[in-house]
């Protein structure tokens, strides 16, 4: 299994831009969720979804949308890229909600 | 609003070293806890989970512990190894299977040969 796989590993934007930060799994887990890290700061929660067809808002969602198309697949879009979106973003899964979390190795962003 | 604080911050140690690593969270409702290990520039390996109805779990020389009353827990590691140097994150779970993990700041560990 590879787990959580992230692309890209490092991008810079401008400020405006939209894209799109990728992330799979292949354990077929239910839950997966969308961190930012920001130095200083812990882990914050972005998006999240319990499975597929279903996401839900976390704590910083402003910016930011997520779709659930596939078990598998997670992506994140920026929309209109701001210099505080600058910052490293993690996704992560578990069978369940409740159960033990796996990081991918995380994107490093940013917003010129 | 949930607030998870780890002491130290940083924290510097010999090898063979037995030492304590500290995390405490404001509200006591929560479903579990969980620590991580970050090393520089990777994503976090989870080390340990404990449910709230448990006191601790340990993994090879891991321990932790869980005073959910008190709003505490503690990483233990023994016996300390260069390879142990990183940053250790603990995360608390809110009330309810479903709920979203809120972490600490982290402490920075190093352990000297």
């Amino acid at each position: 299994n590879a787990g959580v796989t992230q692309t890209p590993k490092f991008q810079v934007l401008k400020t405006g831009q939209s894209m799109t930060l990728q992330c799979a799994q292949d354990m077929n887990h239910e839950y997966m969720s969308w961190y930012r890290q920001d130095p200083g700061m812990g882990l914050r929660l972005i998006h999240y979804s319990v499975g597929a067809g279903i996401t839900d808002q976390g704590e910083v969602p402003n910016g930011y949308n997520v779709s659930r198309s596939t078990t598998e697949d997670f992506p994140l879009r920026l929309l209109s890229a701001a210099p505080s979106q600058t910052s490293v973003y993690f996704c992560a899964s578990s069978q369940r909600g409740a159960d033990t979390q796996y990081f991918g190795p995380g994107t490093r962003l940013t917003v010129l | 609003k949930q607030e998870v604080t780890q002491i130290p911050a940083a924290l510097s140690v010999p090898e063979g070293e037995n030492l304590v690593l500290n995390c405490s969270f404001t509200d006591s409702a929560i479903y579990n806890l969980q620590w991580f290990r970050q090393d520089p520039g990777k994503g976090l390996t989870s080390l340990l989970l404990i449910q709230s109805s448990q006191r601790e779990q340990t993994s090879g020389r891991l321990n932790a512990s869980l005073d959910k009353s008190s709003g505490r827990s503690t990483l233990y590691i023994a016996a300390s190894q260069p390879g142990d140097s990183a940053t250790y994150l603990c995360a608390v779970r809110k009330g309810g299977s479903q709920g979203n993990l809120i972490f600490g700041k982290g402490t920075k560990l190093s352990v000297k040969p």
